[in-house]
């Protein structure tokens, strides 16, 4: 089965600094790895995702990942956060399953606390 | 447009009652999951709809839980017999396919608080 670990339950940061919040993977034939956000009272939303090609992928609100195969690594960066990128962030792993369904494992989660 | 929406927000019942949790997919998503998200951890997948077919059903706990979709839109999780260990939040998301690529889209959340 497959896992995905996140290092950090909570990250707090300075405004306008850099951050890198991790993830790690269980080891698959098939690797399909997902960033969520999940602001307070809202549902997740994706921020970006890795399929198959470059392994540096660009998201939304200016974070990007690189996915790492050899150290099973999927970290999140960001080189200039702001107050409202304060949220709760989760890594995920999809695995194709028999029958053509793709079923995610998530992380616990990243709390990323951004003060001013 | 309209997102996903999720009712009711807030669920309290007692130890052994029975509780339904809807959910209203985006307009024309064939494909919706729920999951369980309880407090400290990541959402778990429960089961997964194409159209009115559950697809995968792998992820449900045990034989208290049950869900449908009757036309192939809106879906309702059921829980029987409801204990302790079943509070959490519960997310319902729905996308266009059930490809990996097939960007999912994440109601509110119900959450379901079992006394």
């Amino acid at each position: 089965a497959q896992s995905v670990t996140q290092l950090d339950s909570q990250v707090p940061v300075f405004e306008e600094a850099p951050v890198e919040l991790r993830c790690n993977y269980s080891s698959s034939v098939s690797v399909y790895l997902f960033w969520y956000v999940q602001y307070p009272n809202q549902g997740l939303q994706l921020l970006l995702k890795y399929l198959s090609g470059s392994t540096l992928v660009k998201g939304i609100n200016g974070f990007e990942a690189e996915f790492n195969k050899s150290q099973t690594s999927f970290h999140l960066r960001k080189p200039s956060v702001h107050i409202s990128d304060t949220a709760e962030y989760f890594c995920a792993s999809y695995e194709g399953k028999t029958g053509g369904s793709y079923i995610p494992t998530f992380g616990r989660g990243t709390s990323l606390i951004v003060h001013p | 447009g309209a997102g996903v929406s999720q009712t009711p927000s807030n669920k309290v019942t007692e130890k052994g009652k029975y509780v339904e949790l809807r959910c209203d997919p985006i307009s024309g998503h064939t494909a919706l999951y729920w999951y369980r998200q309880s407090l400290g951890q990541g959402p778990e997948f429960l089961i997964y709809f194409q159209g009115t077919g559950a697809a995968d059903d792998s992820g449900l706990p045990n034989d208290r839980f049950f869900a449908v979709r009757p036309e192939g839109s809106v879906s309702t999780l059921k829980i029987q017999r409801t204990e302790r260990g079943d509070s959490a939040v519960y997310l319902c998301a729905s996308s266009l396919g059930a490809g990996v690529g097939d960007t999912q889209y994440f109601g509110p959340g119900t959450r379901l608080t079992v006394l």
